[in-house]
């Protein structure tokens, strides 16, 4: 079956990087298009940037655009997300999510567990 | 950018019928998709394309898309069916494509 597991979240200082990664399995990564979602605590639902399935197009959310950087390795089934100049306001559960195949129009019917960064000093 | 407005809440009594509605400018002329989303987990698809349903998802949970108003209706509604929904689309308008979420409905059920 298809699993999404999220991992390298944590407590980092504001100013600071993280890299998250998805790792996939149960299905041809190398097919679909892949996406990060977050959630700040007792908030909604925030989009923040897709890559296509062979990593050529990537697209952010203006709110991140310029901090963060999304990349997969398809050899390894694998999603990344750089967050640079961390803010407090990053803080949030992270999911990545399976799109598509093709480029537009898709829903998420596959998403990891979520991964919690926290941005403190 | 495209916004999608959602009511913050909306309580319902067992067996009785909840609306949830997504509102967006012309959002008829897109495809809705509806996520379930209960505290600690993440969100679980609930209708795509406006109405079809995942496997194992109750006949229950259906949608209609309209004008400016997309809706998702819960039919006798259980207590289960407490969470966030939260109403999904595609924004193609720019030259940067994205993927846009509604603020989310708490579902309460009385």
């Amino acid at each position: 079956q298809v699993q999404l597991v999220e991992s390298g979240g944590g407590l980092v200082k504001p100013g600071g990087s993280l890299r998250l990664s998805c790792a996939a399995s149960g299905f041809s990564f190398s097919d679909f298009y892949m996406t990060w979602i977050r959630q700040a605590p007792g908030k909604g639902l925030e989009w923040l940037s897709y890559i296509s399935s062979g990593g050529h197009t990537k697209h952010y959310a203006d709110s991140v655009k310029g901090r963060l950087t999304i990349s997969r390795d398809n050899a390894k089934n694998s999603l990344y997300l750089e967050i640079n100049n961390l803010r407090v306001e990053d803080t949030a559960v992270y999911y990545c999510a399976r799109g598509g195949t093709g480029s537009s129009d898709w829903f998420l019917f596959h998403w990891g567990q979520g991964i919690l960064v926290t941005v403190s000093s | 950018s495209y916004e999608l407005t959602q009511p913050q809440s909306v309580s319902v009594a067992p067996g009785k019928t909840a609306t949830i509605t997504c509102g967006g400018n012309k959002i008829g002329s897109k495809s809705v998709h509806w996520y379930k989303q209960r505290p600690g987990q993440a969100p679980v698809l609930v209708l795509y394309y406006n109405k079809d349903r995942p496997s194992g998802i109750p006949e229950r949970f259906s949608g209609s898309n309209f004008g400016n108003t997309a809706t998702l209706t819960i039919s006798r509604v259980e207590a289960g069916d407490e969470a966030d929904y939260y109403c999904q689309v595609w924004d193609s308008s720019s030259d940067h494509p994205r993927v846009v979420f509604g603020g989310g409905t708490k579902l309460t059920v009385l």
